[in-house]
């Protein structure tokens, strides 16, 4: 079993519609949980960061952390073509380096 | 810029021959960690450093792969006799503290290979 699962894609979506971006993690001592877009050819760049469980928005997106299932979601509202992008979910599990799954790529098309 | 920085930005070598890459983090971040990400896989943690010590070392990093942090500033990451298999891009990140700190990823050095 991978340590950080995600569903490879492309998730497709229209212009305007929710993006929901789902990642799953095997180790329950983790604490601290990214989400980083990547465009083609580039490095990751941070998008959230969230340590406890429940909801955390910030503008157009929303983490969703849940420790008890070892599940954590992004969800991008108003969705635009420049975000079409691979999202990477990392895991921290206390041992200071990042376990990353190997991304979803979303494609918004107008 | 105050980002985290990564030199050369490409690099082609032939096979068995020594590369060096070198990652200059955010100014006052004390942790630089390395990754190594191939087409279609997340980044894979190589190593990394708190100020000069380094920390950890991933099995991933075999003998053929060294780091050093001299200073506890920017940090080097050499490959001897470079394989195909090592043709990947290869990220530095730094983050603050110890713990849950966020690490911010350099632009990253690809390495080919031929």
């Amino acid at each position: 079993q991978k340590e950080v699962e995600q569903n490879s894609g492309p998730l497709s979506v229209p212009e305007g519609a929710i993006a929901s971006l789902n990642c799953t993690y095997s180790d329950r001592g983790s604490q601290s949980f990214f989400w980083y877009r990547q465009y083609s050819g580039k490095s990751p760049e941070l998008i959230m960061s969230i340590y406890s469980n429940g909801d955390k928005e910030d503008g157009r997106f929303t983490a969703q952390l849940n420790k008890a299932s070892q599940y954590v979601s992004l969800l991008i509202r108003d969705s635009q073509p420049s975000d079409s992008a691979t999202y990477l979910c990392a895991v921290n599990a206390n041992t200071d380096k990042l376990i990353f799954g190997t991304g979803t790529r979303l494609q918004v098309f107008p | 810029d105050t980002g985290v920085s990564q030199n050369p930005r490409h690099k082609i070598t032939k096979r068995g021959q020594n590369v060096t890459f070198r990652c200059d983090p955010i100014s006052e971040h004390n942790r630089l960690y390395w990754y190594r990400q191939t087409l279609g896989q997340g980044p894979e943690f190589l190593t990394y450093f708190q100020n000069e010590a380094q920390l950890e070392k991933s099995r991933l990093l075999s003998d053929r792969f060294s780091a050093e942090r001299p200073k506890g500033s920017f940090s080097t990451l050499e490959i001897q006799r470079t394989e195909q298999g090592d043709s990947a891009m290869y990220l530095c990140a730094s983050s603050l503290s110890l713990g849950a700190d966020t690490q911010y990823f350099g632009p990253g050095t690809r390495l080919t290979v031929l």
